[in-house]
């Protein structure tokens, strides 16, 4: 299974500061349609998942663009520009190029 | 606007069955390949399985931990979609959700407890 590998897996940041999570897989996540399926998700406490950024660097609908998703091959980020008080939760990777599908292990963002 | 919503789950013994259900709307269903993502307590997420779409030939595939005692179908005709979970064991337990696609779209979730 291909390993996905985020740091760091606590981020306590100050309100209007940017933040930054990084993500790895142990393989390339280029697809043979030449596709990377590097997928980014937000959980906020007790809610259910929802996805923000798909293929590496497309946000979903209703995302804010202070988020945004870079990266290729194997190495992979997720940027928030300044941080609000709603951004509070746990945020995964996920590659969809491989099966199984795998999530990295989740970091917490907190307000300092 | 899309909705998934799971039910189904429950209090179950170790060895014991259940079966998850998730009624979608607002999108075209059977065009959809559809999977189930777990959440143990206090843990991370973790891909279950998926179901391609009939048009994709319907086939499925399980992650590991769950091979050969969950089983993941589809009624179109009802837009809904299923988990048969067999032989269930305590680590089994975890908040269930049903996804859209890759993550598109996400149910509340349902949780399953498996204890005696």
């Amino acid at each position: 299974d291909v390993v996905m590998t985020q740091s760091p897996l606590s981020l306590p940041v100050t309100l209007g500061q940017p933040a930054s999570i990084s993500c790895r897989s142990s393989q390339s996540l280029v697809y043979s349609d030449g596709n990377i399926y590097l997928n980014w998700f937000q959980q906020r406490p007790g809610q259910s998942p929802r996805r923000l950024i798909y293929k590496v660097s497309n946000r979903d609908s209703g995302v804010p663009d202070r988020f945004s998703g870079s990266g290729s091959g194997t190495d992979f980020t997720l940027k928030i520009n300044r941080v609000e008080a709603e951004d509070v939760g746990v945020y995964y990777c996920m590659q969809a190029t491989h099966w199984p599908r795998t999530f990295g292990q989740g970091t917490k963002v907190e307000i300092k | 606007e899309v909705h998934l919503v799971e039910s189904g789950g429950g209090l179950v013994k170790p060895g014991g069955s259940l079966r998850l259900s998730c009624a979608a709307s607002g999108f075209t269903f059977s065009h959809a390949w559809m999977s189930w993502v777990r959440q143990a307590p206090g843990k991370g997420l973790e891909w279950v399985g998926r179901i391609k779409s009939k048009p994709d030939d319907g086939t499925t595939d399980y992650a590991e931990p769950v091979k050969g005692r969950f089983t993941i179908s589809r009624d179109d005709s009802k837009s809904t979609l299923y988990l048969q979970m067999n032989s269930l064991k305590t680590e089994d337990t975890a908040v269930y959700y049903c996804t859209s696609g890759q993550g598109d779209d996400w149910g509340q979730g349902t949780l399953v407890t498996v204890s005696s």
